[in-house]
């Protein structure tokens, strides 16, 4: 069973256009919802994270929207750049647990 | 202030041989994670260790796969006799506490020929 669900498997943008992925969890208890980036070759890099006391969490570009009735949460990437193509991955984890659930991940693709 | 090292980055071993990852956290991180990945895949969780304990094995193969954090030194994934279908990247991830921020490594790509 997927804890976490990610969409879109592939996105195209334009250059300057915003970019938006969006996930979906069932367990209550998840706590704390990370963001990676990951280029290839390269291991996911922290990007920005959320936890659900707050609707919405803004760091330059980057934008998490939390929603936590519904139990989704999305990463919006502002005035998107080439330099932004990278598989980006959503995660959650609980207090009682003791590892990230991943989604599956979003391969990125700026246009110039 | 350095961050969570893998080695080797990359590691070529033949059918039935053994592979052992390495994987030293960040400075003051005593939790350790390991993921494997497979090409264009996500992220699969294996196994979860704080100094000298395994705290979730949830996610380790049952044979042939075993993982350590000993009180000193670094974390390792030991591979045993492996097989073609062990072939992926292995990414560590440390964090301090439980419930903190994790990092993670640049991964040691396995190849098994």
């Amino acid at each position: 069973q997927q804890q976490v669900k990610q969409s879109p498997q592939s996105l195209i943008v334009q250059k300057g256009g915003i970019s938006i992925i969006n996930c979906a969890y069932e367990n209550t208890a998840f706590d704390y919802f990370p963001w990676y980036q990951q280029f290839p070759g390269k291991g996911p890099a922290l990007l920005i994270a959320i936890r659900p006391d707050v609707s919405e969490k803004k760091e330059g570009r980057f934008t998490i929207s939390f929603n936590k009735s519904a139990k989704q949460f999305s990463l919006h990437i502002m005035d998107s750049q080439p330099g932004d193509s990278a598989t980006y991955f959503c995660a959650a984890r609980g207090t009682n647990f003791n590892k990230f659930y991943f989604g599956s991940g979003t391969k990125l693709n700026v246009k110039p | 202030n350095a961050g969570v090292m893998q080695n080797p980055r990359h590691l070529v071993r033949r059918r039935g041989q053994e592979a052992r990852l390495r994987c030293s956290p960040m400075k003051g991180h005593s939790h350790v994670y390991w993921y494997r990945q497979l090409p264009e895949e996500g992220l699969k969780f294996m196994v979860y260790l704080q100094k000298e304990n395994i705290i979730d094995e949830s996610g380790m193969p049952k044979e042939r796969f075993s993982a350590e954090f000993p009180k000193e030194g670094p974390s390792i994934l030991r591979i045993q006799q492996v097989v073609r279908g062990d072939s992926a990247a292995y990414f560590c991830a440390s964090s301090p506490v439980t419930g903190g921020e994790a990092f993670f490594g640049q991964g040691t790509r396995l190849t098994v020929v």
